[in-house]
């Protein structure tokens, strides 16, 4: 079944640019739309975005970029001009509406 | 955006007694082109990512345990588990896919009692 890796780095200076891939195994990543999900610190989940028809969430719109390397077989997330606020678990998924698969999770501190 | 508003925020239920969790939406998430409901329900435990339990309101993904059942329409919705068991500690999720921003609920601690 389909598998999710997710990899990048756990710590990203303030003002600079959050970098996370995903990669996708035992599918094709062609047929469906991937998404990217966080989690603040003691806090609940927050939709960023999903592949495909470039859908982000407005509040974080002007700084996400979701894009998908066919070739690879992955898909990755940008988020510029990060503060401490963006601190959070970052998690990769498959599909626009609901997800039935997830990655790992990644915890990205924000901090100089 | 819509607003998913989940009662209660903790829950502590004895050992194979039912855990009702509820969640409501600001707006009807019932889809015209497919008339089906956006809704999902997830579990997430600490150090694992969510795991998806329920999608268009009441479909049951594959491989979970059929003590998890889900219920409701347009705006008010219900997830069920019939008898608790210790590995059911987590908190729960309600999720609409209705439309942009996707938004969830703030999610509802179960515990055992």
């Amino acid at each position: 079944q389909v598998q999710l890796q997710q990899s990048g780095p756990g710590l990203v200076k303030p003002s600079e640019t959050l970098s996370l891939t995903c990669t996708v195994s035992g599918g094709s990543i062609r047929i469906n739309h991937w998404s990217w999900i966080r989690q603040p610190p003691g806090q609940g989940l927050e939709w960023i975005g999903y592949s495909g028809d470039t859908n982000y969430n407005p509040s974080l719109k002007s700084r996400v970029t979701i894009s998908v390397d066919m070739s690879k077989n992955q898909f990755s997330l940008k988020l510029s001009s990060v503060t401490a606020a963006d601190t959070a678990v970052y998690y990769c998924a498959r599909g626009g509406e609901s997800h039935p698969t997830w990655g790992q999770g990644t915890l990205v501190t924000v901090s100089s | 955006d819509i607003v998913m508003t989940q009662s209660p925020e903790s829950l502590s239920v004895s050992l194979g007694e039912r855990a009702t969790i509820n969640c409501k939406s600001s707006q009807s998430i019932l889809s015209s082109s497919n008339k089906k409901t956006c809704l999902a329900w997830y579990q997430h435990k600490p150090g694992q990512p969510p795991k998806l339990l329920i999608y268009w309101a009441s479909t049951r993904e594959s491989g979970v345990p059929d003590r998890f059942s889900g219920s409701g329409s347009e705006t008010d919705f219900t997830l069920t588990i019939s008898s608790l068991q210790a590995e059911d500690v987590a908190v729960y999720y309600c999720h609409q896919y209705y439309s942009i921003p996707r938004t969830f609920g703030q999610g509802t601690k179960v515990e055992i009692k």
